[in-house]
């Protein structure tokens, strides 16, 4: 069983804040990482797909970097706003296209 | 509208009536994948498929069988499900090629007594 950490488990933050999340992977076998937003009752959406080391993807006030070699990407919130509340999942790929979730940070923007 | 759907949404059954959660989609994606959703323990891969009539298992595929016979759909089937089963269970899509997201369908809530 490949191993996906995801942390802190969760977070509570004061509106205009920023915050960071962690997710650690295996370094070996990596194709992809994927990072999902998860709204209560909905579906996860894609906020990015990572692939290659010291890979930077940015969308608005949320950005995530990408270390293949030692097995980690950083979700960064800017100014968190409520709106933001949701779960973020990281998904390690592994090539064959199987994939790896993590348990999730559930992030609450306190207004 | 770019669509993946399962069906049923809610199930409550009992032990060893199979049953079939069907998965839909009208991205003509290449890629499909059945995943369930248990409390502290993440999302979890059962089955995928790459194409029509290639299937592989995941993380989890013991009581659950697949098939892949049209693009646009991926059943999972259940031949005798028992609690251990009950589960939010989704379905993704995602485009081949190249690195691409995964699409979810909106879930299927099974509960097994």
């Amino acid at each position: 069983i490949l191993n996906v950490e995801q942390s802190p488990q969760s977070l509570h933050v004061q509106e205009g804040d920023s915050t960071n999340f962690t997710c650690s992977f295996p370094s070996s076998n990596f194709y992809a990482l994927h990072w999902y937003r998860w709204e209560t009752a909905k579906s996860p959406e894609a906020l990015f797909v990572m692939t290659l080391n010291g890979d930077e993807k940015k969308k608005g006030r949320i950005s995530a970097t990408l270390n293949t070699k030692e097995g980690y990407s950083y979700l960064y919130i800017k100014g968190s706003q409520p709106e933001d509340s949701a779960t973020y999942l990281c998904a390690f790929g592994q090539r064959g296209n199987q994939f790896y979730f993590g348990t999730g940070t559930s992030l609450t923007v306190i207004p | 509208e770019a669509q993946v759907t399962q069906n049923p949404r809610y199930l409550i059954t009992v032990t060893g009536k199979k049953l079939t959660v069907t998965c839909s989609q009208n991205m003509n994606h290449e890629y499909m994948s059945w995943y369930r959703q248990d409390p502290g323990l993440g999302l979890r891969q059962i089955y995928y498929s790459m194409n029509v009539e290639v299937t592989d298992k995941g993380d989890v595929p013991e009581g659950y069988k697949v098939s892949r016979k049209e693009k646009r759909n991926f059943p999972l089937i259940l031949e005798s499900p028992s609690p251990n089963q009950t589960s939010l269970y989704f379905c993704a899509t995602m485009r081949t090629g190249y690195i691409y997201e995964q699409y979810f369908g909106p879930g299927t809530r099974l509960t097994v007594t």
